[in-house]
């Protein structure tokens, strides 16, 4: 166990729906980060936040968007969904930097399943 | 941006047998270098990892390697077990970018 809690497991919904998923990071830990994994793509880097700021963006569509709160939780929202975001969505967290030095392990969450339909 | 290759996508070993996945990165500014197992139907597990101040890391049955000159860092499971079995992907970070960049997975299955 990672230390990394995510919720909904599983999420069923119809196309063009919006739909929200849940991140709770190991305790102490200030970043989080998003990572939308399927077949055909792997791991794709979606969007790190750091102490409840933007950090990075990577392949983030326009549609979805995250913000992390003073608890430090994270959700992501999808909106519009279309077929081909179903997949594995992933939350990572790590310290980042600890008096000074940095840290860029990673730990991942048991992920949300999401199908689209 | 960084580009990470794994290379074979797919392996199967004998047990007791060693296997090793290589991977290949991009950006010479990258300086971490970890290994994640995911198991079915669970999240990526950090395994080991390596920073570019480092050559060869060891832990137990695995060990990870790293060419900075020719930006290609291998993993090493020796003495394989069926539980052993699962996904591996490598991937890559730079100083000052926390972002990891993933390899595309090596299924490997262990034989008993």
């Amino acid at each position: 166990d990672s230390g990394v809690t995510q919720t909904p497991k599983h999420l069923i919904t119809a196309t063009g729906q919006r739909v929200t998923l849940r991140c709770s990071p190991r305790s102490g830990d200030l970043s989080v980060y998003w990572y939308q994994q399927s077949l055909d793509q792997g791991l794709q880097f979606l969007i790190q936040y750091y102490n409840g700021e933007e950090r990075a963006k990577g392949n983030i569509l326009e549609r979805f968007s995250a913000q992390q709160f003073p608890d430090l939780h994270s959700e992501l929202n999808l909106s519009s969904l279309e077929l081909g975001d179903s997949a594995l969505y992933f939350c990572a967290s790590s310290v980042s930097v600890l008096a000074g030095v940095s840290y860029n392990e990673q730990f991942f969450g048991p992920g949300t399943r999401l199908t689209v339909l | 941006g960084e580009n990470v290759e794994q290379h074979p996508s797919t392996l199967s070993v004998q047990e007791g047998d060693s296997a090793v996945i290589k991977c290949t990165y991009s950006d010479s500014a990258s300086n971490y270098f970890p290994w994640y197992k995911q198991e079915l139907g669970k999240g990526p597990q950090l395994i080991i990892d390596i920073r570019s101040n480092v050559g060869e890391k060891k832990d137990q049955r695995i060990a990870v390697t790293l060419n900075k000159t020719a930006k290609h860092f291998s993993l090493h499971i020796t003495e394989t077990q069926p539980e052993d079995s699962a996904v591996y992907f490598c991937a890559a970070g730079g100083a000052g970018s926390y972002q990891l960049t993933f390899g595309k997975g090596t299924k490997l299955s262990v034989i008993p």
